[in-house]
């Protein structure tokens, strides 16, 4: 099991909203460190979706945004669309571990 | 046009050695470090560790201390993830992946990944 856990599964109708949580602790998340985010799509590589909580990288859609508060952070897809239906993990520096985590990942379905 | 190409995919038994390769182009090799994530079967993304080329300071997790090596070669721009024993659980897909300069963390840019089966 990871440090920072997330749903298995969540699901929703095209054009609708999803969120995914990432739930650490006061050694990770909590610490006050950053919070990333990434989408792999099967058999790909994952690509970066949002860094330092909220940022998104060149060419990711404003429809991906990402927010953090205490020892949580979550990521909102918004205006669902068939190509959003991937795996999506969450990422931290945990200080107990000296290194980072990734959590056990999300899979998204569009139903 | 930045880039990490690795190695490719390779078919080992238990108890043989291998070293892999992710050949960073595009950028400066050595200002920035290079991580690798295990990605076992069917599994989530595992971290594994981080080096950087430049002075060659290198972190492990702690589940993969001990059990890899994380090396670099700046002269040809080439960070490398190896193992002196491999198991039938080392099995997995291996990304490297590099960070924007000056951090460690988010990985913006990832290798397409080297497939390891380790069978008898």
């Amino acid at each position: 099991q990871s440090v920072l856990t997330q749903p298995p599964s969540v699901s929703g109708a095209p054009g609708q909203r999803a969120t995914i949580s990432c739930t650490g602790s006061s050694s990770n998340i909590g610490a006050g460190y950053d919070v990333h985010w990434y989408q792999q799509l099967p058999g790909t590589a994952p690509k970066l979706l949002i860094y330092g909580n909220s940022n998104r990288p060149s060419g990711v859609p404003d429809r991906f945004s990402g927010s953090k508060s205490g020892t949580s952070a979550s990521l909102a897809i918004t205006g669902l669309q068939a190509e959003d239906e991937a795996d999506y993990y969450c990422q931290s520096y945990d200080s107990s571990l000296s290194g980072s985590v990734f959590g056990g990942g999300t899979k998204l379905t569009v139903l | 046009e930045v880039q990490l190409v690795q190695s490719g995919a390779e078919v080992k038994k238990p108890g043989e050695s291998l070293k892999i390769s992710c050949k960073g182009s595009g950028y400066s090799f050595t200002s920035y470090w290079i991580g690798w994530v295990r990605q076992k079967p069917g599994k989530g993304l595992e971290w594994m560790g981080i080096i950087y080329p430049g002075d060659s300071d290198t972190r492990y997790s702690p589940s993969f201390q001990g059990q890899v090596t994380i090396s670099a070669d700046k002269s040809i721009s080439t960070a490398y993830l190896q193992w002196s024993s491999l198991k039938a659980s080392d099995t997995a897909m291996y990304y490297c992946a590099r960070p924007r300069i000056g951090d460690a963390d988010a990985f913006h840019i990832w290798g397409q990944g080297t497939m390891v089966t380790v069978s008898s």
